[in-house]
């Protein structure tokens, strides 16, 4: 099975401007969980897509949104730039089906994100 | 989510075991452990994960102590590709937003 992709690998943006980032799913998974990582702060919960609806949303202001398809793939866009958003951008999936027992995710190779 | 605790870093030989533990002291029933592994600029690699019994699959061998306050993920015969920074977390059965602490840097040694 091929893994999890993002596209693209790097991106370098200006203040001010608004970036969409794209990530494929394992084949077969219908969750979407998207991560912020930077060297202060670690790894940070962004939002979480099934099924095309949002599950779950982390502390982040409303410049970062996302979307799902039916397909499962996952979008997210980050308004309005800033330095701070400089960061390695993490989509990971899982099968999202299984209930009570906790999900394996897989993460993706990552989009890395300078912001100038 | 309980916390865990890691040494920050170790060093390990080419070709020797490589054992990393966590403490997990304020674990739940519910909440599994999982270990992931991150090389440098990478997306985070999942390795292992349990809940009482030990573990093991290609990659590595997870211990899990009788109470569950503690594990070691075992590395069985590491490699210079082996060297990374490795998360162990501890994660309830439903929910999933992960959180990494400082994870510990590995560095293999030829």
């Amino acid at each position: 099975k091929a893994g999890v992709t993002q596209t693209p690998r790097y991106l370098i943006k200006t203040r001010g401007q608004q970036v969409t980032l794209s990530c494929s799913p394992i084949s077969g998974h219908r969750s979407v969980s998207w991560y912020q990582q930077t060297p202060g702060q670690g790894l940070q919960f962004l939002f979480e897509y099934f099924s095309e609806t949002q599950r779950n949303k982390g502390n982040f202001p409303g410049r970062f949104s996302g979307r799902q398809f039916s397909n499962s793939r996952s979008e997210m866009n980050v308004s309005t730039l800033e330095l701070g958003d400089s960061a390695l951008y993490l989509c990971a999936s899982s099968s999202g089906t299984s209930g009570a027992r906790r999900e394996t995710q897989y993460f993706g190779p990552g989009t890395r994100l300078l912001v100038l | 989510d309980a916390k865990t605790t890691q040494p920050p870093s170790m060093d390990c030989a080419e070709g020797r075991a490589a054992n990393l533990p966590c403490n997990h002291s304020t674990i739940s029933g519910n909440e599994y452990v999982y270990w992931y592994r991150q090389i440098h600029s990478q997306g985070p690699q999942y390795i292992i994960h349990g809940l009482k019994n030990n573990e093991t699959n290609e990659m590595a061998s997870l211990i899990i102590t009788e109470d569950r306050k503690s594990s070691t993920l075992i590395l069985p015969h590491a490699t210079l590709r082996d060297t990374a920074v490795y998360y162990c977390i501890v994660i309830k059965a439903a929910g999933n937003k992960l959180t990494f602490g400082g994870g510990t840097r590995v560095l293999v040694k030829p």
